[in-house]
């Protein structure tokens, strides 16, 4: 059964803190892409990857940066962590298919 | 530039009664449409696309090029189709970066 991993589904930071937010996939996916997701304005994506090493602006990139080292890994990290990231990320890989495969969610509280 | 509109935030209807969720593009290249469904404590998952042309769970979506639309229709609600529904959008052929709309969450009362 495809699967998308998250690690975390809960967590509370302070403001300033830097955050990681791990998500695997054990699918050989190429494509890995982060979002946030909030009431009323849906989803909108942060950055995504195609490749190992490779990175690409999304729409909402500002206060975000993400790593992948390896094919089967895609981290989002929160360098100084501010209220208005308090927010739901999910995170998705594909195939050149088209259909994303989504994680549960990590839902991200900022105080 | 990509734009995914669904101008309805909830719907709310009795079972079996018929559902339509709006769904307009904007896109000046050929699109590929989606429509994904988040049930109650799951994930986001894909219901269906256009490319597909298939019935899932009853519903159906027809690409509409000349009022650029992808309304998703079902003709009798059931309770287990409360949901919140994304209409989303690629680009045919090219990367799978996907836009979403904001989401529309659907009610099906008993």
């Amino acid at each position: 059964d495809v699967k998308v991993t998250q690690s975390s589904r809960y967590l509370v930071k302070r403001t300033g803190e830097k955050v990681f937010l791990e998500c695997v996939q054990d699918m050989d996916h190429e494509n890995m892409f982060w979002y946030r997701q909030d009431p009323g304005l849906g989803l909108r994506l942060i950055y995504f990857s195609y490749d190992v090493k490779m990175k690409e602006k999304g729409d909402i990139p500002e206060g975000y940066s993400v790593s992948r080292e390896k094919k089967e890994r895609f981290s989002l990290i929160l360098e100084s962590a501010s209220t208005n990231q308090t927010s739901m990320y999910l995170c998705a890989s594909s195939l050149q298919t088209g259909e994303l495969f989504f994680g549960e969610g990590s839902r991200l509280t900022v105080l | 530039a990509q734009r995914v509109t669904q101008p309805e935030k909830l719907l709310s209807v009795f079972k079996g009664a018929p559902v339509e969720l709006k769904c307009n593009y904007s896109y000046s290249g050929s699109p590929e449409l989606f429509w994904y469904v988040q049930y109650s404590r799951q994930r986001l998952q894909l219901l269906l696309r256009h490319i597909s042309r298939e019935s899932i769970k009853g519903f159906t979506a027809d690409l509409n090029k000349g009022e650029t639309s992808f309304h998703l229709k079902k003709p009798f609600a059931q309770e287990e189709d409360s949901a919140m529904y994304y209409c989303a959008l690629s680009k045919k052929g090219g990367s799978e970066k996907l836009v979403f709309g904001k989401g529309m969450k659907l009610t099906v009362n008993p």
